[in-house]
């Protein structure tokens, strides 16, 4: 099992809906992670919470906005997508955020499908 | 600007044999990390080996080995006695720790093993 959880593994949502994609981990890690990945393409940073802070990918449309409960949980909310945000979305956390040998742990990914 | 090039977007190989992916880096900073990820269809990106800047001998884990020449700006990932259940993408990546600390990752290699 990850010890990256994601929820739901699959979502398909219409452009009009409103959803929200979930990442959990317990492992005490400090940074936790948003990758979107299109088909035959590398993952994408989206967005990076480190010591409650949000780092943003400028070119990441605000239809997307990542929300941290705690230090544990990452969601993703989704607004008015569109058909071409359809992609694989990955969740990754590590120990912290600077130091290059702490490698991501990543989850399984959410499916996700604009229709 | 850190980038990193893998050249070869598909091999197939024989089972039991070894193969070898190629990696090739880019960075100004004097620190940094080498990573090897493992895509398979089910889209978990499954981490394999690492390599820090200043390790002086190359890294292995199990049959993954990182071929690390730091002068020619290198990681290979060699898989030796290959399986069927080595099919799938795999991914270079790299960590910084200056100036840009998150993780990049290279376009990927598609890793057909033939039975």
């Amino acid at each position: 099992d990850t010890e990256v959880t994601q929820t739901p593994k699959h979502l398909v949502m219409g452009m009009t809906n409103k959803k929200s994609l979930k990442c959990e981990q317990h492992m005490g890690h400090r940074a936790m992670y948003w990758y979107k990945q299109k088909a035959k393409k590398p993952p994408e940073l989206m967005f990076v919470y480190s010591y409650e802070k949000l780092s943003i990918n400028e070119s990441v449309p605000s239809r997307f906005s990542p929300e941290c409960p705690n230090s544990s949980l990452l969601n993703l909310h989704l607004h008015a997508l569109q058909p071409e945000d359809s992609a694989l979305y990955l969740c990754a956390s590590s120990p912290q955020d600077r130091g290059e040998n702490y490698g991501y742990t990543f989850g399984s990914g959410t499916r996700l499908t604009v229709v | 600007a850190q980038k990193i090039t893998q050249t070869q977007p598909g091999m197939f190989v024989q089972e039991k044999e070894a193969v070898t992916l190629d990696c090739t880096y880019d960075t100004s900073d004097p620190s940094y990390g080498l990573f090897w990820y493992k895509q398979p269809s089910s889209g978990e990106m499954i981490f394999l080996i690492y390599q820090g800047s200043y390790d002086q001998q190359n890294a292995t884990e199990g049959r993954y080995s990182l071929n690390f020449q730091k002068a020619r700006k290198s990681a290979n990932l060699v898989i030796s006695a290959s399986q069927l259940g080595d099919s799938a993408m795999y991914f270079c990546a790299m960590r910084g720790t200056v100036r840009d600390d998150k993780i990049i990752f290279g376009k990927g290699t598609r890793l057909h093993i033939l039975p």
